[in-house]
């Protein structure tokens, strides 16, 4: 597709199970951002791959939180042990190169019950 | 200091009048600055870029930047209803992993009939 594409689009899970969201960036991107946004909250960031550079992992909030992005393309958020206060959107993000424009998917809502 | 920053608002305008947006950054060596809206419950969509100090404009919006000043604002004109939303400032921050763009907390702006 020509955006960047996120699944699942919802997703409702108990408490303590793990979850993955995923993120298909837009073909050629060499950035890509992952984001959490709460109601009514900013843009919390996540974590930042750029290239073959070690990625930026400073916004994860907890070692339960991790993300890797497999052959420079498509990026996985894994949230282990989820927690209720992990309810939130999940956006990913991705641009052509540093200093680029970012170019959001629609989002993951992700509920934990 | 925040490495961008923006008054959170909500700032509120009368339809038809100017709406005055203002972000400021930390970083004297950015390059390129964008603005993002968000409507409530959807993702962030660009609406600006601007890369040269002074004026950018498209339609009934303007950019403004002020490397000097590390200052970049948008105006818009003939504000209408279909404006509300929250306005995100987006600069590339030189970080230990690259530039990293970095968002300001939102401006929401509110247009009254």
């Amino acid at each position: 597709g020509a955006g960047v594409s996120q699944s699942p689009s919802n997703k409702v899970t108990e408490k303590g199970k793990d979850v993955e969201l995923r993120c298909d960036p837009i073909s050629g991107h060499t950035a890509l951002y992952w984001y959490r946004q709460s109601l009514g909250q900013g843009l919390e960031f996540l974590i930042y791959f750029q290239g073959n550079s070690a990625p930026d992992k400073s916004g994860l909030p907890s070692d339960r939180f991790s993300a890797e992005r497999t052959g420079g393309s498509v990026s996985t958020l894994t949230i282990q042990r989820t927690q209720q206060e992990d309810s939130a959107v999940y956006l990913c993000a991705s641009s052509l190169d540093e200093g680029s424009p970012l170019h959001f998917g629609n989002g993951t809502r992700l509920t934990v019950t | 200091q925040k490495e961008v920053e923006q008054n959170s608002g909500p700032l509120s305008v009368p339809e038809g009048a100017i709406a005055s947006l203002n972000c400021t950054y930390s970083d004297r060596g950015s390059q390129s600055f964008f603005w993002y809206r968000q409507y409530s419950g959807k993702s962030p969509e660009l609406i600006m870029s601007i890369y040269s100090n002074g004026d950018k404009e498209d339609g009934r919006f303007t950019a403004q930047l002020n490397k000097a000043s590390q200052y970049v604002s948008l105006l818009i004109r003939d504000s209408q209803p279909s404006d509300s939303a929250t306005y995100l400032c987006a600069v590339p921050i030189l970080t230990g992993g690259g530039n990293k763009l970095t968002f300001g907390t939102g401006t929401q702006l509110k247009v009254e009939l």
